[in-house]
């Protein structure tokens, strides 16, 4: 079936610093794929999404490369903020019948100290 | 532009009490609809999901139960709940294409005691 996995978590980084978070994934057909990011007691936003291979994903600094090659969707940005510590979540939708079902990653933890 | 409401934000309820978690959404028509449970603040689980009114597809064996009466409104419901209902339910909806993304609500903070 399908599964999402993360790099275990916390991480904890200094302002300005940069970001890697880790997802790669096992699916049938060509998948779509996302990062979601929830702040404390809310709800889950779309962060950015691919839907096919070599496919950038992009937005509010964040970025990710849909890599078909190695099964990988890893999250990156360049300098982080304080705003960003978050729980971010890697997820994929399978190609075909899947009525829109998202397959979601444990998350990652991330806070940012100033 | 759509919205998606959902209510309570928070519940305490005792082993063995009714629950029914209600959402809406707003600005489109025929959204596919999903509830997810999230443990312990960190994996989400999917529960349920709908591709229409009164169909409703149940993705794994539990205490909970799904309704949808209209077209934009999906309802969690339990008659009995357990200590293991505990978790943060989220609802979540999609239009119709493969490739869009899930908008969720800002979910319900369930606390059986």
């Amino acid at each position: 079936g399908d599964s999402v996995t993360q790099m275990e978590g916390p991480v904890t980084l200094s302002e300005e610093a940069f970001l890697t978070i880790n997802c790669t994934y096992t699916a049938t057909g060509y998948p779509s794929l996302f990062w979601y990011v929830q702040y404390p007691g809310e709800g889950l936003q779309l962060l950015l999404k691919a839907t096919k291979a070599d496919d950038k994903g992009s937005n509010k600094g964040f970025e990710a490369t849909y890599r078909k090659e190695t099964t990988s969707f890893h999250l990156e940005k360049g300098s982080v903020q304080v705003s960003d510590s978050a729980v971010y979540f890697c997820a994929l939708r399978s190609g075909g019948t899947s009525y829109g079902k998202l397959t979601f990653g444990q998350g990652t933890i991330l806070t940012v100290h100033p | 532009s759509q919205t998606i409401h959902q209510w309570p934000a928070t519940l305490v309820q005792p082993v063995g009490s009714p629950l029914s978690l209600e959402c809406t959404v707003e600005g489109t028509s025929n959204p596919n609809l999903y509830w997810y449970r999230q443990a312990a603040g960190r994996g989400l689980q999917l529960l349920f999901y709908s591709v229409g009114i009164g169909q409703i597809s149940s993705e794994v064996p539990q205490n909970l139960s799904a309704s949808r009466p209209q077209d934009r409104q999906f309802i969690l419901s339990s008659k009995k709940l357990l200590l293991s209902d505990s978790g943060f339910y989220l609802c979540a909806w999609m239009a119709g294409e493969q490739t869009s993304p899930l908008h969720f609500g800002n979910g319900t903070r369930l606390t059986v005691t």
